[in-house]
């Protein structure tokens, strides 16, 4: 079964910082792309980052809201990716889902989708 | 960064009746569209990808048309299960992740 399972959401201070997992399986991980979507809570899907595979040499790009502050990362031999967020303010809070992009001629579709972790900044 | 513009926000569906959902590119983002669909509490699921193309176990009473600028998402006979919001997604564009609609709630009517 393909399957992605986020962890390490939880309450934070504004200025603070917070790592998220997630945890692959069921597909070839390290040849991947992953990307990280957020949700603020009754609100839309915003796209927050992706690293590519090491065939890509793990190339990584950022929304301009959160580029400089947040930082993804993989460990293959682990079959999970990271978000690193620092600085963090209360307009980061959302549940973050992590979603591995399938390659089209241009860009990439989402598919699974992980259950999502939820991240609020608040003091 | 292009803008994806879904109508209507909401739409109020009898069971067993058409659904029929639109969105919108800024600018042409040919036929590199998808659809994901959202209940409460869960994460959002692909319905269709390459703008018409159903994702593996998708019921074939979902449907995707369009190219470039203008694309629709028809559900032909609501069942009960498909009372979610979807939201349409371009991949064409940067960013990497492309740029998702603002999404369409179907209700029951």
């Amino acid at each position: 079964e393909v399957q992605l399972v986020e962890s390490g959401g939880g309450l934070v201070q504004p200025g603070g910082s917070l790592k998220l997992s997630c945890a692959a399986s069921g597909f070839t991980f390290s040849g991947s792309a992953m990307h990280w979507v957020r949700q603020a809570s009754g609100k839309g899907l915003e796209w927050v980052g992706r690293i590519r595979s090491k065939a890509n040499s793990y190339a990584t790009a950022y929304a301009a809201s959160v580029k400089g502050r947040f930082t993804i990362s993989r460990d293959d031999s682990k079959n999970t990716a990271y978000l690193q967020m620092n600085s963090l303010k209360t307009e980061d809070t959302a549940v973050y889902y992590c979603t591995r992009g399938v390659p089209a001629a241009r860009g990439n579709w989402f598919d699974p989708w992980g259950q999502g972790t939820l991240v609020t900044v608040s003091s | 960064e292009i803008v994806m513009t879904q109508s209507p926000a909401t739409l109020s569906v009898s069971p067993g009746e058409r659904a029929t959902l639109s969105c919108r590119a800024s600018q042409s983002v040919s036929s590199n569209l998808a659809w994901y669909q959202q209940k409460p509490g869960q994460a959002p699921r692909l319905l269709i990808y390459g703008a018409s193309t159903r994702a593996t176990g998708i019921p074939a009473r979902f449907s995707g048309s369009g190219s470039g600028t203008e694309f629709t998402l028809t559900i032909s006979s609501l069942q009960s299960e498909d009372f979610a919001v979807y939201y349409c997604q371009q991949y064409n564009n940067w960013p990497p992740g492309g740029t998702f609609g603002q999404g369409t709630k179907v209700e029951i009517k």
